[in-house]
């Protein structure tokens, strides 16, 4: 099976800072990739499909980039309201795997 | 707008079955049916972890895909008559303790037996707590 491996597993950054996440499949996977941002207590919401398209009402600031392997989930100004742990998901076949996880806090 | 309600879960004894279900509602039975839907389960403290899958549409109800951790014990189905998924547990373990999510999936295309389908619309959980 493919596995998904996230980095960093957390970081801690300013507000208005610029937030990188990668993913790394250990296969080729295309551009099937999503990813999803679970706050705490809450239930995980869709913020990116197909590596790079922006979810309908997601703000702006959360851009998506990559293809084959490499894959990047960009915050261009960190705000308050995006504390969450970010998971990145393959969805070319089965099993439709999860990364590790990246928890984001404000420093 | 769509919405998933779970119910079913409870407290276990290792080695026992469960079945947990997930009511959609905010939609027509005959738009359900199209649906590819997901279980996806979070242990305490834990990430997510995909769990299975249902494809829909004409047919679609016998396509299912497992994690290999549940397969050959855990079974996904669906009542489209009710607007209900549903996911039979069987011989759980302890490490099947985790809140259990009902999620709506968008179906983006298919190759050969491979199904492209990532989760758009997530319920609130259910727990499961599997101890002896």
């Amino acid at each position: 099976d493919i596995q998904m491996t996230q980095s960093p597993s957390s970081l801690s950054a300013s507000v208005g800072d610029r937030v990188t996440i990668t993913c790394r499949a250990s296969q080729d996977i295309n551009n099937y990739l999503a990813w999803y941002q679970q706050k705490p207590g809450k239930v995980p919401k869709l913020l990116i499909y197909a590596a790079s398209t922006l979810q309908s009402g997601v703000p702006s600031r959360f851009s998506g980039s990559g293809s084959g392997t490499d894959f990047t989930l960009t915050i261009s100004s960190l705000q308050p309201e995006d504390v969450a742990t970010y998971y990145c998901q393959k969805y070319n076949s089965a099993p439709h795997t999860f990364g590790g996880g990246t928890k984001v806090e404000i420093k | 707008e769509v919405q998933l309600l779970e119910s079913g879960g409870a407290l276990v004894h290792p080695g026992g079955s469960l079945r947990l279900s997930c009511a959609a509602s905010g939609l027509s039975g005959l738009t359900f049916s199209t649906y590819a839907m997901s279980w996806v389960r979070q242990a305490p403290g834990k990430g997510l972890e995909w769990v299975s899958g249902i494809i829909g549409g004409d047919g679609g109800g016998s396509i299912t895909y497992y994690a290999d951790s549940v397969k050959g014990r855990f079974t996904i189905s669906r009542d489209n008559s009710k607007n209900t998924l549903y996911l039979q547990m069987n011989s759980l373990r302890a490490e099947a303790t985790a809140l259990y999510y009902c999620a709506k999936n968008i179906l983006t295309g298919s190759y050969s037996a491979n199904y492209y389908f990532y989760m758009d619309v997530w319920g609130k959980g259910t727990t499961v707590t599997v101890s002896s």
